[in-house]
């Protein structure tokens, strides 16, 4: 069974689209993430939410919009795409929130792609 | 602010020997440190994480870690390294006041067969 999954794997798109990245937990946890790594493989928090609560917001376009509908899924929806968006964008999720303990666990990844 | 580094882009190491990739952290108050791994393609996996308690921790596929406060550092080492090893490995600490997890920049291990 697949803990944290993501879709799609790939996403090839042009410049100034609006596209949308899903995850989805099956671990009961109550915190979910979304990471950015660029092409030289720096992972940078993008948020987090807490029982479908925006957490984390790290300086990051507004074009960027996460949307929570339930604590098992953080969907990512990207606006007017841009060329400095290409990156892979993992989705994670661990048990608590404030303790600061607990591993996170990763999606295996989006590849986006912007032409 | 709280920050981890990881001074090696790369360590080659030969299957059969021992292996170290270094991590120094800054943080204040207690540190809450964390290893992981990353296959090609992949997501991270977690390997092992120090919170409090012994200085020496033990994780997956034999990996363990030493908690050193004096030199602030959380070293990954396996006394015998596989080609399989051969991932990007990454050293995270927690931002107690923020609660993120800040990641180094990774090393890259190479085992050699």
């Amino acid at each position: 069974d697949t803990a944290v999954s993501q879709t799609p794997k790939y996403l090839v798109t042009q410049m100034g689209n609006d596209k949308s990245i899903k995850c989805e937990q099956n671990l009961g946890h109550d915190t979910m993430y979304w990471y950015k790594q660029d092409s030289k493989k720096f992972l940078k928090i993008m948020f987090s939410y807490n029982n479908k609560e925006l957490i984390i917001n790290e300086t990051v376009p507004n074009r960027f919009s996460p949307k929570s509908p339930d604590k098992a899924h953080l969907n990512l929806h990207i606006n007017s795409l841009e060329l400095g968006d290409s990156a892979v964008y993992f989705c994670a999720s661990s048990q608590d929130l404030g303790q600061g303990n607990s591993e996170q666990f990763f999606g295996p990844g989006t590849r986006l792609t912007v032409l | 602010a709280q920050s981890v580094a990881q001074p090696e882009d790369q360590v080659n190491v030969a299957e059969g020997n021992p292996l170290t990739v270094k991590c120094t952290y800054s943080v204040s108050g207690n540190p809450y440190l964390f290893w992981y791994v990353q296959y090609p393609n992949r997501g991270l996996q977690f390997l092992l994480k120090y919170i409090t308690g012994d200085n020496l921790v033990k994780g997956s596929y034999g990996f363990e870690a030493e908690f050193n406060k004096s030199q602030t550092s959380f070293h990954l080492k396996k006394p015998s390294a596989l080609v399989s090893d051969s991932a990007l490995y990454f050293c995270a600490v927690r931002d107690s006041a923020t609660d993120k997890l800040i990641f180094g920049t990774g090393t890259r291990l190479q085992v050699f067969p």
